[in-house]
């Protein structure tokens, strides 16, 4: 079964760079939320998106941003990189609001 | 706003024995719970979930949680474990009545099996 695709896997990046990240929902599924992990730690919620319209909102930094566009895929902009943005990023996605999230394998940004 | 505690962040078991992860919540609304499994340098995967309906929710591969509203616990419980199961386990709660909420998860419990 198709699973959800994030893009890149890795990423490397110098402080005050800029990155995006890109999640590809399963197919057919029109809610997409993301995740950041820090080493060693619990996955924090950062935003969602239902049918492209942002629904909820967790511990997004301002220098984030994201949105959904008309094929359902994703993308988180990351401006002015930190240390402390060093993390995993998960990407997970559900058919409708309040169902099961299917998680992405994540992107491992490395902010040098 | 949820909350979740894991009380024990690591879990020494022996092959075979059996094993329960704890899980306590805190909210002011109605809440959905989860168990997620992260193997080392994977993404998260569900393992199961209460939504409503029997208070015990079993998975395909052993694994059973009890939701306790009374004391506001889904315990984890698994009656022999194996190497394979050797993992980060996440429990999560989100919001029965929002949107495209969150999940708001625990610290996490390293689950070690010694053989």
């Amino acid at each position: 079964a198709a699973g959800v695709i994030q893009s890149p896997r890795h990423l490397i990046k110098e402080k005050r760079e800029t990155a995006t990240l890109k999640c590809y929902p399963i197919p057919r599924h029109d809610t997409v939320y993301w995740y950041q992990q820090g080493p060693g730690q619990d996955p924090q919620f950062l935003i969602s998106f239902y049918e492209k319209m942002q629904s909820d909102k967790g511990s997004i930094p301002d220098r984030f941003s994201a949105q959904q566009f008309s094929d359902y895929h994703s993308e988180l902009n990351m401006s002015s990189l930190e240390l402390g943005d060093s993390a995993l990023y998960f990407c997970a996605s559900s058919l409708g609001m309040r169902n099961e999230q299917f998680f992405g394998p994540g992107t491992r940004l490395t902010v040098l | 706003a949820q909350s979740v505690t894991q009380l024990d962040s690591q879990v020494p078991v022996f092959e075979e024995a059996p094993v329960e992860l704890r899980c306590n919540y805190s909210s002011s609304v109605s809440v959905y719970l989860f168990w997620y499994v992260q193997y080392p340098n994977q993404g998260l995967q569900l393992l199961l979930k209460y939504l409503s309906g029997s208070t015990l929710v079993e998975s395909i591969n052993g694994f059973e949680a009890e939701f306790n509203k009374s004391q506001t616990s889904f315990h984890l419980r698994k009656p022999s474990v194996h190497i394979s199961d050797t993992a980060e386990y996440f429990c999560a709660v989100s919001r029965t009545g929002g949107g495209a909420d969150g999940l708001t998860f625990g610290k996490g419990t390293h689950l070690i099996i010694q053989p």
